[in-house]
């Protein structure tokens, strides 16, 4: 079956360091791949996707590649602030029928000044 | 923001009572979507919808029934509730299929006890 695995968090940084945050999978066929983030008491909203190998998906300075032959999708930022702070979720879906998310586990990001 | 609605935000109720949530979109979305979010789990499938009166199981179905009556709203039905199911539920809704970004809703904390 579909699967998504994300590095244990927490994940505690300080401002301006390097992030990474890994996420691998297990699909069969060609899934779409998404990194949703989820703020405190609020719900997930997408941060980027990727549709196929290759692609990059990037926004708010967050970036992630399609890597098909590792099968994996790493979540990068090269200088966090405190505003990153949050829960980050990987995630897949398949082109063809509803939007079924297969989510990991989550990472809970903690940014300190 | 996506026009995305839970009620109630918040439940308590006792073991084996019934509980209805419920997920009202002002989007026009043809999918919509139950999960539910526990530690060391991510958000994982309960029900989804794909029209009108159009349903189908997710991962995680078991004691739980959904109902779609109109294209807005999207009922989420726990028949006698469990200790197990102590969850904060989130309602997500697509206009496409699987590629296209989820819009989540901001989730209803249920407590059994």
């Amino acid at each position: 079956g579909n699967s998504v695995t994300q590095m244990e968090g927490p994940v505690t940084l300080s401002e301006e360091a390097f992030l990474t945050i890994n996420c691998t999978y297990t699909a069969t066929g060609y899934p779409s791949l998404f990194w949703y983030v989820q703020y405190p008491g609020e719900g997930l909203q997408l941060l980027l996707k990727a549709t196929k190998a290759d692609d990059k998906g990037s926004n708010k300075g967050f970036e992630a590649t399609y890597r098909k032959e590792t099968t994996s999708f790493h979540l990068e930022k090269g200088s966090v602030q405190v505003s990153d702070s949050a829960v980050y979720f990987c995630a897949l879906s398949h082109l063809q029928g509803a939007q079924k998310l297969v989510f990991g586990q989550g990472t809970r990001l903690t940014i300190n000044p | 923001d996506a026009g995305i609605t839970q009620s109630p935000r918040h439940k308590v109720t006792e073991t084996g009572t019934p509980v209805t949530l419920r997920c009202h979109q002002t989007e026009n979305h043809r999918y919509m979507y139950w999960y539910r979010q526990d530690p060391g789990h991510g958000l994982r499938l309960i029900h989804y919808s794909y029209g009108v009166k159009d349903t189908d199981k997710g991962e995680v179905s078991d004691g739980y029934s959904v109902s779609r009556s109109k294209t807005e709203d999207f009922l989420l039905t726990l028949e006698s509730a469990t200790s197990s199911q102590t969850s904060v539920y989130f309602c997500a809704i697509s206009e496409g299929q699987g590629g296209t970004e989820a819009f989540f809703g901001q989730g209803t904390r249920l407590t059994v006890v």
